[in-house]
This record gives C-alpha cells, sequence and structure tokens, in this order.
C-alpha cells in the first residue's frame, strides 16, 4: 500500500463549488504539505503544517484552507472553485529538520488532478 | 529573477550520452539542495541530495557552488529510462522547499 494517499485521485467541478481534497499518510511522519503544479510554472506551495498544531501559509495559499486532523491527515478545501485552480495537487510528507540546517526528504502522493469549470 | 532557475528544456539525448543539467538559486540563506525526477504525470521523487563537497550515486554526479549559488547534476551513460524532469529543489530559510520549474530529458534509441 502507498505511505501517501489521495483522494479523489481525479475531479471535475463548476466554479463556486466547495472542494475538499483529502490526503493521508502511513509514514508516521510529522510534517505535511499541499502543492499545486501547473505547466511551465513548476510546483508551488499552498499550505504546510509542521504537526497537529500548526498550519502556516505557502506562497499562493489565497483561496485555499486546510485542515489537519490528526498527524496523518491534512485536508486542502477551496470554499468557492474559481477556473484558475483547475491544477495538479500533490501532498507531501516529511521528517522534522534533520539537525540544525539539515533538510529531510519530502515523499509525495499520486496527485489529485482537479478541473474546474 | 526567479529563485531557483534551471535550464530551458528539452533535452534530447541518445542512449549512453552524457548530459548536464545546471540550476542557478537566488537566496544566499538556502542550505539544503536537492534533484527531484518527476515521471509525465507522477509525483515528484527524490533522487538524490547535494552536499557542497559534490556527490555521486552510480551514474549521478550532483555538484553545488555556494559562492556562484549554482547546482548541477549529471547524468553519465543515458538510459532510456532516465527520460523525466527533473527539478532542482532548495530551502527557504526553515520552512519548506521550493521547487525549479524542471528541465525535461527524453533519451532515445
Amino acid at each position: 500500500d502507498a505511505d501517501v494517499t489521495q483522494t479523489p485521485r481525479n475531479r471535475i467541478t463548476k466554479t463556486g463549488k466547495r472542494i475538499m481534497l483529502e490526503c493521508s499518510q502511513t509514514k508516521g511522519h510529522d510534517r505535511m504539505y499541499w502543492y499545486r503544479q501547473d505547466p511551465g510554472l513548476g510546483l508551488r506551495l499552498i499550505y504546510y503544517s509542521f504537526d497537529v498544531k500548526d498550519i502556516n501559509k505557502g506562497e499562493i495559499s489565497d483561496g485555499y484552507s486546510v485542515s489537519r486532523q490528526a498527524q496523518a491527515k491534512f485536508s486542502l478545501s477551496l470554499e468557492s472553485a474559481i477556473p484558475n485552480q483547475t491544477a495538479l495537487y500533490f501532498c507531501a510528507t516529511s521528517e522534522g529538520l534533520a539537525g540544525a540546517a539539515g533538510y529531510n526528504e519530502q515523499f509525495f502522493g499520486p496527485g489529485t488532478r482537479l478541473t474546474v469549470l | 529573477r526567479k529563485e531557483v532557475e534551471q535550464d530551458p528544456g528539452p533535452f534530447n539525448v541518445p542512449e549512453g550520452a552524457t548530459v548536464a543539467f545546471n540550476c542557478t538559486y537566488s537566496n544566499s540563506a538556502s542550505q539544503s539542495f536537492f534533484w527531484y525526477r518527476q515521471d509525465c504525470r507522477k509525483e515528484p521523487k527524490l533522487l538524490m541530495s547535494v552536499y557542497s563537497s559534490g556527490n555521486e550515486d552510480g551514474r549521478f554526479t550532483a555538484q553545488l557552488n555556494r559562492a556562484s549559488q549554482y547546482i548541477s547534476l549529471l547524468i553519465r551513460d543515458s538510459k532510456l529510462s532516465d527520460s523525466a524532469t527533473y527539478l532542482c529543489v532548495v530551502t527557504r530559510g526553515g520552512t519548506a522547499l521550493i521547487f525549479g520549474k524542471g528541465t525535461t530529458l527524453s533519451v532515445s534509441s
């Protein structure tokens, strides 16, 4: 079984609808992240969480919200979807910092392809 | 200037070729560096970390030049299975990873 799972894998919705993307992990990692990927723009960070009580905005958080329900679960919500939120969304996890300056590998889920009409 | 910039692609090479990818980053405070690989429509996966002393993993060699804020990835004896997009990644402070847009490699027989 995959260590990081995302549901749904594909979703088509209409403008103005509320959408929730879910991420679960069995790796036991404290840190979880949500990214979106657009052609020509690369991966961009939406939100991240370093533990259950910690939520931080990334570079493109407008129009999104998140919930860290448990160590293993991190959900991304689009309160009122708009067409320019059409993208491939990835959840990722990692362990905490590897020492004072180190950084640990991020493990990605398989992605959710979201289309907003 | 974008925080992480990579060579524009695509790179089209024959099997057995040696190919090099370059990446520059703008934040001198970046502390950790990586190359990730992403296959078409798949999730990114770590290829290798990049250390100041340079590091090698089989056919792959990564180099870091902190003074020039430059990272490279060399692939020797390219295989068909190396075809993918390679993402240069740096840290921003103590928060999260910043990804370059990626360079696409296509290896042909």
